[in-house]
């Protein structure tokens, strides 16, 4: 399945089917990105991260790609299991600053 | 071993009263933040510490006031607490700025009476 949209979302994929969640960033200079994943009661956990040099990372289970022409990032996740259930966030940031812009995040629920 | 640990977890107290928060991490970061993260599940910077020196100072109204007393520590003191107040307080560190993959504390929780 798939999410896209501004407000906070919810994408809801059956267990085992692959998860793409989307994020639109607003500052075209920005030159880091990353992907968080909050789960109930916890704070913020970094999943993954991409420069703008790339256009695609992978890691365990998860791919990022960035489309800097449209502002757009993505996160995939394979074979979805009951513990993505979370929020994800996108933020961006750029040059050497240490502020970091969060997106409006994504709820995922898998469906067991 | 938590990485970044915050106390309290959960603060419920009146309009008008003055709390602090504090957050301590683990990490040997360098760089300490303070994010609010609303009703929505907005989450937003407010301050950032690196080596105990502010560096972001958002648009934070002045009954905020953060303190450092060494890099491992970040303290978030709110005078005169208002309704809009209300919301999770997030503490992260990361090792220099940039953006750079935070650690984030589990959260303070702040009702307004």
């Amino acid at each position: 399945g798939e999410s896209v949209g501004l407000h906070l979302p919810t994408l809801s994929v059956q267990e085992g089917d692959n998860s793409i969640i989307n994020c639109a960033y607003s500052n075209s200079a920005s030159d880091y990105f990353i992907w968080y994943k909050q789960e109930s009661g916890k704070g913020p956990q970094f999943i993954i991260d991409i420069r703008s040099n790339m256009d695609k990372r992978q890691g365990q289970r998860v791919t990022v790609l960035l489309n800097k022409t449209v502002k757009h990032l993505s996160l995939q996740i394979a074979a979805t299991q009951p513990g993505d259930s979370a929020v994800y966030f996108c933020a961006e940031s750029y040059g050497g600053y240490q502020k970091v812009t969060f997106g409006i995040g994504t709820k995922l629920q898998v469906i067991p | 071993d938590t990485a970044v640990s915050q106390t309290p977890k959960y603060l419920v107290t009146q309009m008008g009263n003055d709390k602090s928060i504090k957050c301590e991490q683990n990490l040997g970061h360098d760089t300490m933040y303070w994010y609010k993260q609303d009703s929505k599940k907005f989450l937003k910077i407010m301050f950032s510490y690196n080596n105990k020196e502010l560096i972001i100072n958002e648009t934070v109204p002045n009954r905020f006031s953060p303190k450092s007393p060494d890099k491992a520590h970040l303290n978030l003191h709110i005078n005169s607490l208002e309704l809009g107040d209300s919301a999770v307080y997030f503490c992260a560190s990361s090792q220099g700025g940039g953006g750079i993959a935070q650690h984030f504390g589990d959260g303070t929780r702040l009702s307004i009476l």
